[in-house]
């Protein structure tokens, strides 16, 4: 089946600081890949779609500059939360549409201190 | 917008007894619908997942049930388990078809009590 892999699981990072997060489909090319953030108790909430070779669409309310994406293959999308704050300390997973349905990677907590 | 009310917000179920969560829909368009079931601190995991050419799909002591006219889909888990306690939530393609996102209800955190 279609496989997502999503590094790292766990970061912690001092609050101004950047952190990038990978997403690689393993065994399909995903030339979509959509990146969600979920609070503590909450559900899924999609910040953006990424589309390999050219840019991504970003959700309203979600700053583009702030988190940025890139896909630059079919195999791998990242997520860098620049200039982290605590706020946005978080769950974020990427997914994407592979084999018969939607797959999802493990997850990235982030913790901004 | 909600294009996806899902309730209850939790539920606890004895050990042997059916869980039952629903779902209600608004996007006539969506055309895949999928449960997903979710561990603390891990990434949601597909279940079970209906289309809408079918009004009821089982794979082992899951079932989906799906209402096109009422717009309504459930999951049912027969035989509940300890196991089972986690977050389900439902969840659909925002615009029906391709490449589309999904977009997610809020989530039921099922219990199952020995």
């Amino acid at each position: 089946g279609a496989v997502v892999s999503q590094h790292p699981s766990r970061v912690i990072c001092k609050s101004g600081t950047s952190v990038k997060i990978e997403c690689r489909s393993l065994d399909f090319q995903a030339t979509t890949m959509f990146w969600y953030r979920q609070f503590p108790k909450q559900s899924l909430m999609l910040m953006a779609t990424s589309n390999e070779g050219s840019k991504a669409t970003y959700e309203q309310g979600v700053e583009k500059d702030k988190f940025l994406i890139n896909h630059a293959s079919l195999t791998l999308s990242t997520l860098t939360v620049t200039s982290a704050h605590p706020e946005d300390s978080s769950f974020y997973i990427c997914s994407a549409r592979g084999g018969s349905g939607y797959t999802f990677g493990s997850g990235t907590r982030l913790t901004v201190v | 917008q909600q294009q996806v009310k899902q309730s209850p917000q939790s539920l606890i179920v004895q050990k042997g007894g059916i869980s039952i969560i629903n779902c209600a829909y608004e996007n006539t368009a969506f055309d895949y619908f999928p449960w997903y079931q979710q561990f603390p601190g891990k990434g949601p995991a597909l279940l079970i997942a209906i289309r809408p050419d079918v009004s009821e799909k089982k794979e082992g002591r899951f079932t989906i049930s799906f209402n096109k006219s009422a717009k309504q889909f459930s999951l049912h888990i027969m035989d509940s388990q300890p196991g089972d306690s986690a977050t389900y939530f439902c969840a659909a393609p925002r615009w029906g078809t391709g490449n589309t996102p999904l977009v997610f209800g809020k989530g039921t955190r099922l219990s199952v009590i020995a």
